[in-house]
């Protein structure tokens, strides 16, 4: 069974940093795109970065570029979102989630989701 | 505000069927692959559609997804209560290079 779980949530001040993980099983990771979307108090799903199988590629959506680093231990199957210089506008639950990918594409849909984590950016 | 357009609820009484609207342009939908997803509060979001109109083991023949043109709908047939959710579409977008989603929908079963 695929499970997907992520931890690492919390408050944090504005201009402050949190490190997010997905512990990921039941599949072979490698083999995988992996991705973190998240979703904004009453707001829709906002994809965030992607990550090849092998970690040599990855893209981030324009608003947390260069202050989000998308990373993961292929070792460990588990997947990491740094997250720094918070803004209040990255407040969201945060979600882990496989990408599909056609070919040498990104991924263009998620299989599988974790429950994800709560981030509050807040002083 | 969504690249994807959605309304933002729909409601149907227990048996009854309900289609979900996904409205986009010809460099989202127009040319790309949909897929639904279902999400349920405290749960983790559970994809219901992709490539359009196939299903994920699991996912029983009530929900069925289309696309026409920039458009795609999600149906689902004989409404259970266990099937409120709100419900997402999403689909690659090739002028963002990023997947984008709708706003999603709202399902009360009445």
């Amino acid at each position: 069974e695929v499970q997907l779980v992520e931890s690492g949530g919390g408050l944090v001040q504005p201009g402050g940093s949190l490190r997010l993980s997905c512990a990921a099983s039941g599949f072979t990771f490698t083999s995988y795109w992996m991705s973190w979307v998240r979703q904004a108090p009453g707001k829709g799903l906002q994809w965030v970065a992607n990550i090849k199988q092998d970690g040599s590629e990855k893209y981030y959506v324009d608003s947390v570029k260069g202050r989000f680093t998308i990373s993961r231990d292929n070792a460990k199957n588990s997947l990491y979102l740094q997250m720094n210089s918070l803004r209040a506008e990255d407040t969201a639950v945060y979600y882990c989630a496989r990408g599909i990918a056609a070919r040498d594409y990104q991924p263009y849909y998620f299989d599988y989701w974790g429950q994800g984590t709560l981030v509050t950016v807040s002083s | 505000q969504s690249v994807l357009t959605q309304p933002p609820s729909v409601s149907a009484a227990p048996g009854q069927k309900v289609t979900i609207s996904c409205s986009g342009s010809s460099s989202n939908i127009g040319n790309n692959y949909v897929s639904w997803y279902q999400l349920l509060p405290g749960t983790a979001p559970k994809l219901l559609i992709y490539d359009n109109s196939r299903r994920p083991s699991g996912i029983p023949d009530r929900f069925s997804g289309s696309k026409s043109g920039t458009s795609a709908t999600l149906g689902i047939t004989g409404l259970q209560t266990g099937d409120e959710a709100d419900y997402y579409c999403g689909t690659w977008d090739s002028s963002l290079s990023a997947v984008v989603f709708g706003g999603g929908t709202k399902l009360t079963v009445l």
